[in-house]
């Protein structure tokens, strides 16, 4: 079984650029997280879709971050402007469905240097 | 809010021993529990995933354990090797179902 895909796996931009991620999850998995993770710290969660709705954003900072899940299956994560603070993974997950024993799976993340 | 704690936060151990890594959380209303394992530049493997209804599981070496009423989880390994040094992270989900809130990890390194 395929994973979680995610691309790029690195990227490296000026602050005030714009950037997008990309992720695939593993087919059939409703459910869709974007985490991000700064250094030396755990994953925080960004956002998390259920098919193509957002079920939570609290944590988003929708003034420069947004994203869509079109056709409940692949989705972007845009940055627009980018910040310095905004250097981290962005990493990816699927789960099969909301709740119910559901494990989550992780991509292996891109990695993002603001310089 | 849910908080999730992870203590230590970084641990050195010589091979071969029995190690015990600690998560506290708390809000107690969680729907189930997961420990992952972190290489460095990777994303995340999943290693045991513990039901709120359930005490512990265990998979090769690897041991957790649930006590929901108290907000704490562990995870045993037991014969520790090199092989098994990366970043442990526990996360719970909330009692919806929904989202999934780290800890801070703990860095484990064991000596050969």
């Amino acid at each position: 079984e395929a994973g979680v895909a995610q691309s790029p796996r690195y990227k490296i931009i000026e602050k005030r650029q714009s950037v997008a991620f990309w992720c695939n999850p593993i087919s059939g998995h409703a459910t869709l997280y974007w985490y991000q993770q700064i250094l030396g710290q755990g994953p925080k969660l960004l956002i998390q879709f259920q098919n193509n709705g957002v079920v939570d954003d609290s944590q988003l900072p929708k003034d420069r971050f947004s994203a869509e899940r079109l056709k409940g299956v692949d989705s972007t994560l845009k940055i627009q402007p980018a910040k310095l603070e905004d250097s981290a993974v962005y990493l990816c997950a699927s789960s099969l469905a909301q709740g119910f024993g559901t494990e989550a799976f992780f991509g292996q993340g891109t990695r993002l240097t603001v310089v | 809010k849910q908080e999730v704690t992870q203590i230590p936060a970084a641990l050195s151990v010589p091979e071969g021993e029995n190690l015990v890594l600690n998560c506290s959380f708390t809000d107690s209303a969680i729907y189930n529990l997961q420990w992952f394992r972190q290489d460095p530049g990777k994303g995340l493997t999943s290693l045991l995933l513990i039901q709120s209804s359930q005490r512990e599981q265990t998979s090769g070496r690897l041991n957790a354990s649930l006590d929901k009423s108290s907000g704490r989880s562990t995870l045993y390994i037991a014969a520790s090797q090199p092989g098994d040094s990366a970043t442990y992270l526990c996360a719970v989900r909330d009692n919806a179902g929904n989202m999934l809130t780290f800890g801070g990890g703990t860095r484990l390194m064991v000596k050969p």
